[in-house]
């Protein structure tokens, strides 16, 4: 059972454009959500994160939108630039599952100059 | 660095063998958290410990596989008689402590083969 998902494996942008990044989850438990990025070879690096109680998350040119009601999360990178190119994860925990996180397939994104 | 270590980086093994994974977390993390990423996947959660307990191993697949943390830093990954099946990559993580919004810091994983 699939908790968190992410429908598209793979996103293919130009540099300068929005890059949006879609995560669907169906346990309603979860109250934390958090996108990771990583590059091959590496371990994931944490990018941006949103708690249930807010709808929207800013961190530069990086910003997290959170539709409870969907169960619906989004990551948009404005402009995308081609550094951004990595795999994206979207995670989520809640709590007293001590930080335990649950990740969705990921989303490779290719950013084309 | 002052990252999460994991060694070896790679490990290929013969079907029925034992192996084991080693972490070194960040100085002064005492959560732990052990992940298993197979091909085309996300990180799939295994077991996390709060210093030397494990305290939620509800994610190790079956008994072959067990973890220790003897004395709250250094954690090892044991898989009994392996399996083509457990082969992937596996990931490390601390966090200052365990729950909510801590940030979780990953090492690089140990790529794991199976003959």
């Amino acid at each position: 059972d699939q908790q968190v998902k992410q429908n598209s494996p793979s996103l293919s942008v130009q540099e300068g454009r929005i890059s949006i990044l879609n995560c669907d989850y169906t346990n309603s438990m979860f109250d934390y959500f958090l996108w990771y990025k990583k590059y091959p070879a590496e371990g994931p690096t944490f990018l941006i994160s949103i708690s249930s109680i807010k709808d929207k998350n800013e961190d530069g040119r990086f910003t997290v939108f959170l539709n409870k009601s969907a169960k619906h999360l989004s990551l948009h990178i404005v402009p995308s630039q081609p550094g951004d190119s990595a795999v994206y994860f979207c995670a989520a925990s809640y709590y007293n599952q001590g930080g335990k996180l649950i990740f969705g397939q990921g989303t490779e994104l290719s950013v084309k100059p | 660095g002052a990252g999460v270590s994991q060694t070896p980086s790679n490990k290929v093994t013969e079907k029925g063998k034992y192996v084991e994974l080693r972490c070194d977390p960040i100085s002064g993390h005492t959560a732990l958290y052990w992940y298993r990423q197979s091909l085309g996947q996300g990180p799939e959660f295994l077991i996390y410990f709060q210093g030397t307990g494990a305290a939620d191993d509800s994610g190790l697949p079956n008994d072959r596989f067990f973890a220790v943390r003897p004395e709250g830093s250094v954690s090892t990954l044991k898989i009994q008689r392996t399996e083509r099946g457990d082969s992937a990559v596996y990931l490390c993580a601390s966090s200052l402590w365990a729950g909510g919004n801590n940030e979780q810091f990953f090492g690089p994983g140990t790529r794991l083969t199976v003959l």
